[in-house]
C-alpha cells in the first residue's frame, strides 16, 4: 500500500452508463491529481486539486467531472464515455511545495464498451 | 514548450548489462527531475529525484542519474541489470514553483534471465 487507496481497481461500463472512481490518501497530503495512462502515449494530467480548489484542468472532455470534497477524497465521475476514454486512471497526491514527488495510488483500469 | 522525451519505448537487456535510458526534455525555467518506476501490476514509486547540488543522484535498488544541464539531459543509469528489474520507467519533470508534473510517454524495460 501506498498511502493513496484507489477504488474501483478494475471498472467494465457501458457508454450510456455513469460511474464514479474514488481515491482516498493517508499521507496528509494538500495536494491531488488525476493522469490518464494509455499505452503508447505520456501521462496525462487531467485535474489539480490544491487545498481543496481545482486550481488546473487541462482542456478534459466534460464527461468527466472531478469532486473534491476534502483534502483526503478525490473522485472523477464518468457518463457517457467514449471506447477511446479506455485506460488506467491514476490518482496521486502530494504536499504542495515539498521537496517530494507525487505518491500514486494503483490505479483503476477503465474499459468502456 | 514543456515536454519530456524518452528515446527508447521498448530495451531488452541481458541480466548483468549495464543500462542507460535517455530523456531530455523541453522547459522555459528551473525545473526538478524524476523518474519513476512502475512494476508489473504494480503502481508507479519514485526511484530518484534532483533539485539542486550535486548532479549525479543515486535512487533506489543502485540507480542513478546525471543532470546535464547543458544537454537538458537526465539519463538514468545502471551499472548491472538484474531480472527483477523489468519494469515500465518514466521520466518527468516539474518546473521550480510549480506543482504539477509532466511525464514522458516511459520505456519499457525487459531483462532476460
Amino acid at each position: 500500500e501506498t498511502g493513496v487507496t484507489q477504488t474501483p481497481r478494475h471498472l467494465v461500463m457501458g457508454m450510456t452508463n455513469k460511474k464514479s472512481l474514488k481515491c482516498e490518501q493517508h499521507l496528509g497530503h494538500n495536494a491531488m491529481y488525476w493522469y490518464k495512462q494509455s499505452a503508447k502515449k505520456p501521462l496525462e494530467l487531467m485535474f489539480v486539486y490544491s487545498l481543496e480548489e481545482r486550481v488546473e484542468n487541462n482542456s478534459v472532455p466534460s464527461r468527466f467531472s472531478p469532486e473534491c470534497p476534502n483534502s483526503s477524497h478525490l473522485f472523477l465521475h464518468l457518463h457517457t464515455l467514449q471506447p477511446e476514454d479506455s485506460a488506467l486512471y491514476l490518482c496521486a497526491s502530494s504536499q504542495e511545495r515539498s521537496d517530494y514527488g507525487y505518491t500514486f495510488g494503483s490505479g483503476t483500469r477503465l474499459t468502456v464498451v | 514548450a514543456q515536454s519530456v522525451s524518452q528515446h527508447n519505448h521498448h530495451v531488452i537487456l541481458s541480466e548483468a548489462a549495464s543500462l542507460e535510458l535517455g530523456c531530455n526534455y523541453s522547459y522555459g525555467g528551473t525545473v526538478n527531475l524524476f523518474w519513476y518506476v512502475q512494476y508489473p501490476g504494480q503502481h508507479l514509486q519514485l526511484l530518484l529525484k534532483y533539485f539542486s547540488g550535486d548532479p549525479l543522484v543515486k535512487g533506489i535498488k543502485g540507480f542513478e542519474a546525471e543532470f546535464i544541464k547543458s544537454k537538458f539531459s537526465f539519463n538514468l543509469r545502471k551499472p548491472s541489470v538484474q531480472w527483477s528489474d523489468t519494469a515500465e520507467y518514466f521520466c518527468a519533470l516539474r518546473g521550480v514553483g510549480d506543482d504539477k508534473i509532466i511525464f514522458g510517454k516511459g520505456t519499457r524495460l525487459h531483462i532476460l534471465p
